[in-house]
């Protein structure tokens, strides 16, 4: 199986500051056939199931503001959330699907600081 | 617009059964494979399996944790998903979320609001 690990736990931001989370797989999740990284951010407000934010290590989906942006390759991978706002507090979670079973990480909570 | 409804949550005792279902809206259901993913109180999130489309096969896989407990299958007429789940453990309680993906990613872009399921003697 491949464990996900993110960095930090939690942490915590001022408004209008960048925030940035870690997440790394224990083998890579880069598909050489077409050079994809099969890794996607999510993010859980309380009380609501996850959104995702990004695929494809970097996609953003139709939606998510372009505050948020994804980036990595192999086993290693950031999202980053430039100029933070305040919804955007929330719990985020990086999953990979290079593989089953499909695994996420274990979740690091953004909260203002 | 997308909806994924989840229904047949509740309290069940250990060792007995309980059937989730999915009802779709809003894309071509047939088309997608459909996931269930679980978040026990106050944890993180832990995929518990998906089954693919019919044109692929319609085969499902499932977590360590549930393979040869819980079963998916698909009513694509109806669309609608199901989990049944059997031989339920304590360990097992959890918000259960569906969710769609296409068949050959399996990121998950929809999600349902989810049901509560509570195994308690």
């Amino acid at each position: 199986d491949i464990v996900m690990t993110q960095s930090p736990d939690s942490l915590a931001v001022s408004l209008g500051e960048r925030a940035t989370i870690n997440c790394k797989s224990s083998q890579s999740v880069l598909y050489s056939s077409n050079n994809k990284n099969y890794l996607a951010w999510y993010q859980q407000k309380p009380g609501q199931p996850p959104k995702l934010l990004i695929y494809w290590t970097s996609t953003r989906e139709s939606g998510v503001p372009d505050r948020f942006s994804g980036s990595g390759s192999g086993t290693d991978f950031t999202l980053t959330i430039n100029s933070l706002q305040a919804e955007d507090v929330a719990v985020y979670y990086c999953q990979q699907y290079y593989s089953t079973p499909i695994t996420f990480g274990q979740g690091t909570r953004l909260e203002i600081k | 617009e997308v909806q994924l409804v989840e229904s047949g949550g509740g309290l069940v005792q250990p060792g007995r059964s309980l059937r989730l279902s999915c009802t779709a809206s809003g894309f071509t259901f047939g088309d997608y494979a459909m996931s269930w993913v679980r978040q026990a109180p106050g944890k993180g999130l832990e995929w518990v399996g998906f089954i693919r489309s019919k044109a692929y096969g319609g085969t499902t896989e499932f977590a360590a944790s549930v393979k040869g407990r819980f079963t998916i299958s698909r009513d694509d007429s109806r669309n609608i998903a199901y989990l049944q789940m059997n031989s339920l453990k304590t360990e097992d309680t959890a918000i259960y979320y569906c969710s769609s993906s296409t068949v050959t990613s399996y990121y998950f872009d929809y999600w349902g609001q989810g049901t509560l399921v509570t195994v308690s003697s």
